[in-house]
């Protein structure tokens, strides 16, 4: 079946811009996650739904962030007023659900460039 | 607080050998351990996940241990080739989800 899919590939923008992200986890997959991977830096969580739950958004940097996920699918990271340091490749990943056992999936990411 | 801790940070093998890829962390409370690999470019492939309450998992020539009491998981690759050339990345899931990654291990094996 179809894996985690991530819009667009690439997205370079000019430093005060917004930009939207988008993931499409895997079909039937309740949980979903994005991360950010910084040139040179580890993973960085960012941000967890699961279900119709609250999400977990201790992971934000600032609260130029924000995700939402409509329909307990598709989910937008928006960063509003974009810098320099925002550039980094975001990554997102769906778990059948959450819990002991649950493989994350990842998309292939989206390489954010703010110039 | 959990910290994820990758040795060595990067490796350079002969093809057919074996070889192993440490990951500790700090706080033994967690639920999955799971092992990815990424190509350069790439996103993240899953290659194992050991639950919390499991010792060991192997898929192929990839084998991952889990020792929750000291803090440290394996990951043995045998007979390397130079496909499995790429970074490999550990990622302690605790309770609350909010996944820490270790920051890799670079993996280059030559022909």
């Amino acid at each position: 079946g179809a894996g985690v899919s991530q819009s667009p590939s690439n997205k370079v923008t000019e430093k005060g811009k917004d930009v939207e992200l988008r993931c499409d986890p895997i079909s039937g997959h309740t949980a979903l996650y994005w991360y950010r991977q910084s040139l040179g830096q580890g993973l960085e969580f960012l941000i967890y739904f699961q279900g119709n739950s609250a999400p977990d958004k201790s992971g934000l940097p600032s609260d130029r962030f924000s995700a939402e996920r409509t329909g307990g699918s598709v989910s937008t990271l928006t960063i509003q007023r974009t810098q320099q340091e925002d550039s980094a490749v975001y990554l997102c990943a769906s778990s059948f659900s959450q819990g002991v056992g649950y493989e994350q999936y990842f998309g292939p990411g989206t390489r954010l460039t703010v110039t | 607080k959990q910290e994820v801790t990758q040795i060595p940070a990067a490796l350079s093998v002969p093809e057919g050998e074996n070889l192993v890829l440490n990951c500790s962390f700090t706080d033994s409370a967690i639920y999955n351990l799971q092992w990815f690999r990424q190509d350069p470019g790439k996103g993240l492939t899953s290659l194992l996940l050991i639950q919390s309450s499991q010792r060991e998992q192997t898929s192929g020539r990839l084998n991952a241990s889990l020792d929750k009491s000291s803090g440290r998981s394996t990951l043995y690759i045998a007979a390397s080739q130079p496909g499995d050339s790429a970074t490999y990345l550990c990622a302690v899931i605790p309770g609350g989800f909010k996944t820490i990654f270790g920051a890799g291990t670079r993996l280059f094996v030559k022909a």
